[in-house]
């Protein structure tokens, strides 16, 4: 079993759509996890980072995470063109303070179509 | 703020040259700093961790012999490709980061070995 999981899709959304980006982790210890964005040919840019239970907003994207689960998901509401993109999701696997090294998945490829 | 930079964005060389790529942290100091490697169409790849004024841990298969890693400040790390060949043209991309917070990506450097 992979330590990070995603869905490598395309996923693919009609303009104005919510986006779900879902993401699996193995250590059930992980503590901290992060997704990014990365365009073709560029490095990746964080979106958002989330350390607890629960929903975390940041304008339209939301981090959801249950640790009981070992599920972290993105939601992108009001999807654009500009969204797509491949969404990276990144797990420090282990306790918080094990030196910030991130295990990624192999990313999601968003399409958000006209 | 957290803004990585990242030198030289484009590489072509020759197969036998060694490559140097500049990794800068310019409105923090980072404690560790992590280089990683990327293929078409795959996830990125750590390739080793590196903290300041000390050795770098390098990744299983990663060779440390080929992958120099010099990390002399808190806001410079290095790395040189030796005697590069074709098999190592990719996309090598640094990340740095402080504390607890998350990575921060530089724009990557694309190498292409003739």
């Amino acid at each position: 079993q992979k330590e990070v999981e995603q869905n490598s899709g395309p996923l693919s959304v009609p303009e104005g759509a919510i986006a779900s980006l879902n993401c699996t982790y193995s250590d059930r210890v992980s503590q901290s996890f992060f997704w990014y964005r990365q365009y073709s040919g560029k490095s990746p840019e964080l979106i958002m980072s989330i350390y607890s239970n629960g929903d975390k907003e940041d304008g339209r994207f939301t981090a959801q995470l249950n640790k009981a689960s070992q599920y972290v998901s993105l939601l992108i509401r009001d999807s654009q063109p500009s969204d797509s993109a491949t969404y990276l999701c990144a797990v420090i696997v282990g306790p918080t303070g094990g030196g910030n090294k991130l295990t990624f998945g192999t990313g999601t490829q968003l399409k958000v179509e006209l | 703020g957290a803004v990585v930079s990242q030198h030289p964005s484009w590489v072509i060389c020759k197969s036998g040259t060694s490559v140097k790529i500049e990794c800068r942290s310019l409105d923090f100091q980072a404690t560790t700093m992590f280089w990683y490697r990327q293929f078409p169409k795959q996830s990125l790849m750590l390739m080793a961790t590196s903290n300041e004024g000390s050795k770098a841990t390098y990744e299983q298969g990663v060779e440390k012999d080929k992958f120099l890693i010099n990390h002399a400040s808190l806001t410079l790390s290095t790395l040189t490709v030796t005697s590069a060949h074709p098999e190592d043209s990719s996309f090598y991309i640094c990340s740095a980061v402080t504390a607890d917070q998350p990575q921060h990506f530089g724009d990557g450097t694309r190498l292409s070995i003739l």
